[in-house]
């Protein structure tokens, strides 16, 4: 079965840092990959999804990731966050031609004013 | 107009009550989920239906069981609530399928239902 790993449980950022969350799976073959936000209180949104094609993916609100296979990661990037960027952000992983999703455990993120 | 919508948003009940929350979607979609988020974020699927048919059965306690009158509607029934049902559930729905030869699968989810059982 497959999963899918999220490094950093916590991360807290001063307003203007730059951000890297990391995130890697355990699945050999084609993938979909996306990376959702939640807001405090609200639902998922979808930052950004990968599918095929350029490995690096532009996301909604400054957000990017860059797949690389031969690390099975797909790592969440952003120059410089602001404090509404606050917030769980989850990294997710469906196998191609299957239709479970599965869940990282999150990160939460915290920016400092 | 709201894509994946549930109600309610909100449902405070006792220990041992049977309670319904209903989701319906806008989107023409053919797959519907029902994820669970407990109190440390953690987010775990629990049920899918594909056209009505049950395609994802995840390890769920028989109390709990969904019900898919059309493609458009996923309800869950939860019977005999322990506190340990307390956390959010969150309806999906999803388009999927292959595309220049790349198999691609993107969930849209609900606003979720915060269930608290007392």
């Amino acid at each position: 079965a497959q999963s899918v790993s999220q490094h950093n449980h916590h991360v807290i950022l001063s307003e203007a840092a730059s951000l890297e969350l990391g995130c890697n799976y355990s699945y050999g073959g084609t993938v979909n990959l996306f990376w959702y936000v939640q807001y405090p209180g609200q639902h998922l949104q979808l930052l950004l999804k990968y599918f095929s094609g350029d490995p690096l993916v532009k996301g909604i609100k400054g957000f990017e990731a860059e797949f690389i296979k031969s690390k099975f990661s797909f790592n969440l990037r952003k120059p410089s966050v602001q404090w509404s960027d606050t917030a769980e952000y989850f990294c997710a992983v469906t196998p191609g031609g299957y239709q479970k999703v599965t869940f990282g455990i999150g990160t939460k993120l915290q920016v400092i004013p | 107009d709201t894509a994946v919508s549930q109600t309610p948003k909100y449902l405070v009940t006792q220990m041992g009550n049977d309670k319904s929350i209903k989701c319906e979607q806008n989107l023409g979609h053919d797959t519907m989920y029902w994820y669970k988020q407990d109190s440390k974020k953690f987010l775990k699927i629990m049920f899918s239906y594909n056209n009505k048919e049950l395609i994802i059965n995840e390890t769920v306690p028989n109390r709990f069981s969904p019900k898919s009158p059309d493609k458009a509607h996923l309800n869950l029934h939860i019977n005999s609530l322990e506190l340990g049902d307390s956390a959010v559930y969150f309806c999906a729905s999803s388009t999927h399928g292959t595309s220049g030869g790349t198999y691609y699968n993107e969930q849209f989810f609900g606003p979720g239902t915060r269930l608290t059982v007392l």
